[in-house]
């Protein structure tokens, strides 16, 4: 069965440097999305993307955030400067009709 | 005003008991989908079950079905004949489809099932 799929799994780094997350949505997916979800909160949208430009973003979704889709496959979010307060689960989703589907996340620690 | 609302905190359940979560959504687009999500103790995000917005019948997937009262803006979630493995956090979630392509979560629920 066909699945969203997010690298790393997990990713530790210092705050100020710049942290990219890979995620491959389901092939014949059309929508897009980041989110992320702060330990032990619920779980909030970041953007959303659809045809090759962003859609749809949050107020989170600042100057510090940008997604790309660079090869067709890969869909990426990169965090410029991280903060302390970016340590989170990031999740990546992608739609087709009624059904989304969430990656496994990757869980980002900045120290 | 919250988009989601999920009231219930946390819920206990005897097993192969029935149980019912629940949500209330707040949009003006006459358009838009509610989703329910499951995400376990190791942290995944399962899709569970969706209602469009002008779906006449309430959803069904095996032993989940969604209540959907479009006059009340609810749309609960039940879980009949609960399993040990049904234990876990229940998101509510809605996308308005007109309004932008943004998904509102609820802060979730914690369901126990006992044995």
């Amino acid at each position: 069965e066909p699945e969203v799929t997010q690298t790393p799994s997990h990713q530790v780094t210092q705050m100020g440097q710049e942290v990219i997350l890979r995620c491959v949505p389901i092939s014949n997916h059309l929508y897009f999305y980041w989110y992320r979800q702060i330990l032990g909160q619920k779980v909030e949208f970041l953007v959303s993307f659809y045809n090759n430009e962003i859609s749809e973003k949050s107020e989170i979704f600042d100057d510090q955030f940008s997604v790309e889709r660079p090869d067709g496959s890969n869909f990426t979010l990169k965090i410029r400067s991280t903060k302390l307060e970016d340590s989170a689960m990031y999740f990546c989703a992608s739609t087709v009709g009624g059904e989304q589907f969430f990656g496994p996340g990757t869980r980002l620690t900045v120290l | 005003a919250q988009k989601i609302t999920q009231t219930q905190p946390g819920m206990f359940v005897q097993e192969k008991e029935a149980v019912t979560l629940d949500c209330t959504y707040d949009t003006s687009d006459p358009s838009y989908g509610l989703f329910w999500y499951k995400q376990p103790s190791s942290g995944e995000m399962i899709f569970l079950i969706y209602q469009g917005s002008y779906d006449q019948q309430n959803a069904t997937e095996g032993r989940y079905s969604l209540n959907f009262q479009k006059a009340r803006k609810s749309a609960n979630l039940v879980i009949s004949a609960s399993q040990l493995g049904d234990s876990a956090m229940y998101f509510c979630a809605m996308r308005e489809e007109y309004t932008g392509n943004q998904f509102y979560f609820g802060t979730g629920t914690s369901l126990t099932v006992i044995p």
